[in-house]
């Protein structure tokens, strides 16, 4: 089985422009969360979205979004990108809500502003 | 105050050593406790949950002390493929739902 994918690896943007990244959840999982993990630092919870809608909100500016389609697949936007932005963005996804759940972590996407 | 605190390290231990990391948290509403694995450059992997009652995964042995606010790793007889930096993870009950928090990670250098 696939595990959990996300696109594109690696990204170089300049400040001020917006991004969107990509996750495909393990099969069957309808739940995705997404991170931002600095060099040096334990990854950030950004979000968790659960059959579509937003469950959980960590403390990130109004300039991050995310979404999460019908196939349970999601997107993260980040909008008026700062050089603070650069870092690896991690996607998690797992069955469901349940605090004791395993999440299973995507390879990433590593983010540049220059 | 960081909600979740880890001693970054590096520790550095030879083969066969055994070695412990600690990981406080300051949020009592907490539900669920892990640690997992980081190698370098790579995604986080779950290395075991943490319950009460404690656990052990062969080499490895993770306890809670809820009275105390921490959760603590264990690994014996360290092997050179333990090197890693080693992530607990709490999750915080917040509205219904839960906010993982991740501690910044302790890495650990096994050597020959």
């Amino acid at each position: 089985d696939a595990g959990v994918t996300q696109s594109p690896t690696h990204l170089i943007k300049t400040r001020g422009q917006h991004v969107t990244l990509r996750c495909s959840p393990i099969s069957g999982h309808k739940s995705v969360s997404w991170y931002q993990q600095v060099l040096g630092q334990g990854p950030q919870f950004i979000f968790q979205y659960y059959e579509k809608e937003e469950r959980g909100r960590g403390n990130f500016p109004d300039r991050f979004s995310a979404r999460q389609f019908p196939n349970y697949s999601s997107e993260l936007n980040v909008n008026a990108l700062l050089l603070g932005d650069s870092a690896l963005y991690l996607c998690a996804s797992s069955p469901g809500l349940a605090g004791g759940e395993t999440q299973y972590f995507g390879p990433g996407t590593r983010l540049l502003v220059l | 105050r960081k909600e979740v605190e880890q001693d970054p390290g590096p520790f550095n231990v030879p083969e066969g050593a055994t070695v412990a990391f600690n990981c406080t948290y300051s949020n009592s509403a907490s539900q669920s406790f892990f640690w997992y694995r980081q190698d370098c450059r790579k995604e986080p992997k779950l290395l075991m949950s943490v319950y009460s009652s404690g656990n052990e995964d062969g080499r490895f042995t993770a306890q809670l002390n809820r009275a105390s606010q921490y959760i603590s790793l264990l690994i014996r007889d360290s092997k050179l493929s333990d090197s890693a930096t080693y992530l607990c993870v709490v999750n915080f009950a917040s509205g219904g739902s839960y906010i993982p928090t991740f501690g910044r990670g302790t890495s650990l250098i096994v050597h020959p």
